[in-house]
């Protein structure tokens, strides 16, 4: 079955970090252009990091550019967000996406992780 | 680069048509055939509807379909259905830094 599972959210004092977590299965990471997507409480979606299948091409939305990171563990099949120096507004709920070609076509997402920022 | 431009919120009859836009500009929906849909039921993951401006994924009901005009994409639903009920979103590529744009999201009322 084709799935993905987000996990690594947590209420997180501003300036703390956190690493998001999105664990696939049913096919190869490898194979799939991903993104890390937000969305806020009551907000729309924000599109925040975009990984390549090769790995060689990232990408990240100014809003998080700097202070967070996208990686990927083939052999764990896993795609992660380093999350550091974070703020208030990144108080949302952390989606992974894949997307078969590099075309805007997020045809599979996780369930979402909740990542709260807050002292 | 603020979101692509939707209406906050659009309402119809069962059974009737609505068409929700999405307004971009000459660097995103306007040059580039790369815009999708997604609908959100609250508490849910978005859902594919409609990838690049008209394709619709296996599964989807022929219910909904996309077109594009100069910078405004748009999605309709026919035969309105209460379970039609939710957010849509339209999301395009952007031939910049910014890479992905999402619009602000259109609440559908079924009444």
């Amino acid at each position: 079955q084709v799935q993905l599972v987000e996990s690594g959210g947590g209420l997180v004092k501003p300036g703390g970090s956190l690493r998001l977590s999105c664990a696939a299965s049913g096919f190869n990471l490898s194979d799939y252009y991903m993104s890390w997507i937000r969305q806020a409480p009551g907000k729309g979606l924000e599109w925040i990091s975009y990984m390549s299948n090769s790995g060689n091409t990232i990408y990240y939305a100014a809003s998080v550019k700097g202070r967070f990171t996208i990686s990927r563990d083939n052999g764990k099949n896993s795609l992660y967000l380093q999350m550091n120096s974070l703020r208030a507004e990144d108080t949302a709920v952390y989606y992974c996406a894949k997307d078969p070609t590099f075309r805007v076509r997020f045809e599979q997402w996780g369930q979402g992780t909740l990542v709260t920022v807050s002292s | 680069q603020s979101a692509l431009t939707q209406p906050a919120s659009v309402s119809g009859s069962p059974g009737q048509s609505i068409t929700i836009s999405c307004t971009g500009s000459s660097g995103d929906v306007g040059t580039y055939s790369l815009v999708s849909w997604y609908q959100q039921v609250p508490g849910k993951a978005p859902k594919l509807l409609i990838y690049e401006v008209s394709e619709r994924p296996s599964g989807v009901s022929d219910r909904f379909s996309g077109s594009k005009s100069g910078n405004t994409a748009s999605l309709t639903i026919s035969g309105l259905q209460a379970d039609d009920e939710a957010d849509y979103y339209c999301c395009s590529y952007v031939s910049s830094s910014t890479f992905r744009l999402f619009g602000g999201g259109t609440k559908l009322t079924v009444l």
